[in-house]
């Protein structure tokens, strides 16, 4: 059984500060690492996509993989209020149109 | 990014009836198309992988003569409850590309 572990959080971080967010998953072989953000209400955003090891940064935000430790972060520099959202890590395991795994998501609380 | 649409945003339909829910891929094609639903404060479920051209996967539990589902083309994937009850009434959302639609809040009454 293919899992990807995410803290449900709620994670709270003052405004401002760098949030950090963490995932881990157990097949070993995944391929390709994701990052979404959804508000209450909405759909899954797809904010950052990971492949290689080592850090990809997109603006205030960075996406961290190790894969011989099969742990994937994401920091948010300079936190804002409108990054409160629920963070969904996801895993591809086999880097295709097959169906992604999901982590249950951490919730992003930041307070001014 | 790749675009994702859906249609429509929200419905309201009586218990007994069948609603159709359209996914739509914008600027590029889509030999697979994913539908997941999500209750309220909890966690997306994977509801079936549709596949253009043959028939959808279902996961585990989910009633395949219930929610029907149709990919006739390479940008269209429909999802159709069929007899729709309350306990059907969820935010279901489609898939592609790694992208997802906005989704479409139905409530069943």
């Amino acid at each position: 059984q293919k899992e990807v572990e995410q803290n449900s959080g709620p994670l709270s971080v003052p405004e401002g500060a760098i949030a950090s967010l963490n995932c881990t998953y157990s097949d070993r072989g995944s391929q390709s690492f994701f990052w979404y953000r959804q508000y209450s209400g909405k759909s899954p955003e797809l904010i950052m996509f990971i492949y290689s090891n080592g850090d990809k940064e997109d603006g205030r935000f960075t996406a961290q993989l190790n894969k011989a430790s099969q742990y994937v972060s994401l920091l948010i520099r300079d936190s804002q209020p409108s990054d409160s959202a629920t963070y969904l890590c996801a895993v591809d395991p086999y880097s295709s149109a097959s169906k992604i795994i999901f982590g249950s998501g951490t919730r992003l609380s930041i307070r001014p | 990014g790749a675009v994702v649409s859906q249609h429509p945003s929200r419905v309201i339909c009586k218990s007994g009836t069948s609603v159709k829910i359209e996914c739509r891929s914008l600027d590029f094609q889509a030999t697979t198309m994913f539908w997941y639903r999500q209750f309220p404060k909890q966690s997306l479920m994977l509801m079936a992988t549709s596949n253009e051209g043959s028939k959808a996967t279902y996961e585990q539990g989910v009633e395949k003569d219930k929610f029907l589902i149709n990919h006739a083309s390479l940008t269209l994937s429909t999802l159709t409850v069929t007899s729709a009850h309350p306990e059907d009434s969820s935010f279901y959302i489609c898939s592609a590309n790694k992208y997802f639609g906005p989704g479409t809040r139905l409530t069943v009454l």
